[in-house]
């Protein structure tokens, strides 16, 4: 059973600070990674995906993947209340199939 | 800005009814993916079409659920007969062709619950 594991939190910062959401992945053949953002009711929203070991930045989110450590995570600067929501870590295995965790929900104090 | 496109947006039915669900993919998507995603919990695969072909239906529980992509083009996921179980969003997602670097991208979601 290929899964994909995340905190489901619920992991609750102030506005400003870095919120940091971390995935862990079993199938030693997943290429491609994927984060999602998921409000209350609504339909998942891709925000970030990274194929390659490192850091990939896009604005205030930064992707970073270990392949080695089997592991993917997501951090967010300068945390805005409107980042609340559920953070859905998704993972393309040895398949093509595409495999997500529970999620995490962030919640962002102002 | 191209979108993918379901109905209804939100159901109501009683258990033992039937129930469909539509989607039109992005136009020119090849692959063409259908998820339920029960509250509380990630979404998982029910079945992937390539074209008009099944890929994957390995998680659709056959018994009650079908799906068809007749044309290759748009979609339809069926229920029949609906059970309380079934109370979840469905999720219609596509990409130009399967393969791993391929970002799929959601419709909004059909929200079903049956009573």
């Amino acid at each position: 059973q290929k899964e994909v594991e995340q905190n489901s939190g619920p992991l609750s910062v102030p506005e400003g600070a870095i919120a940091s959401l971390n995935c862990t992945y079993s199938d030693r053949g997943s290429q491609s990674f994927f984060w999602y953002r998921q409000y209350s009711g609504k339909s998942p929203e891709l925000i970030m995906f990274i194929y390659s070991n490192g850091d990939k930045e896009d604005g205030r989110f930064t992707a970073q993947l270990n392949k080695a450590s089997q592991y993917v995570s997501l951090l967010i600067r300068d945390s805005q209340p409107s980042d609340s929501a559920t953070y859905l870590c998704a993972v393309t295995g040895s398949n093509y199939k595409l495999t997500f965790g529970k999620g995490t929900l962030l919640t962002v104090n102002p | 800005e191209a979108e993918v496109a379901q109905s209804p947006r939100y159901k109501i039915t009683e258990k033992s009814q039937a129930v469909a669900f539509w989607c039109d993919p992005i136009s020119g998507h090849a692959t063409l993916y259908w998820y339920r995603q029960i509250l509380g919990q990630g979404p998982e695969l029910l079945v992937q079409f390539q074209d008009e072909s099944v890929v994957d239906d390995s998680q659709l529980p056959k018994d009650r659920f079908s799906a068809e992509r007749l044309k290759g083009v748009d979609s339809t996921l069926k229920i029949q007969p609906a059970e309380l179980g079934d109370s979840a969003m469905y999720l219609c997602a596509s990409t130009p062709s399967a393969g791993h670097s391929y970002e799929q991208y959601f419709g909004p979601g059909t929200r079903l619950t049956v009573t």
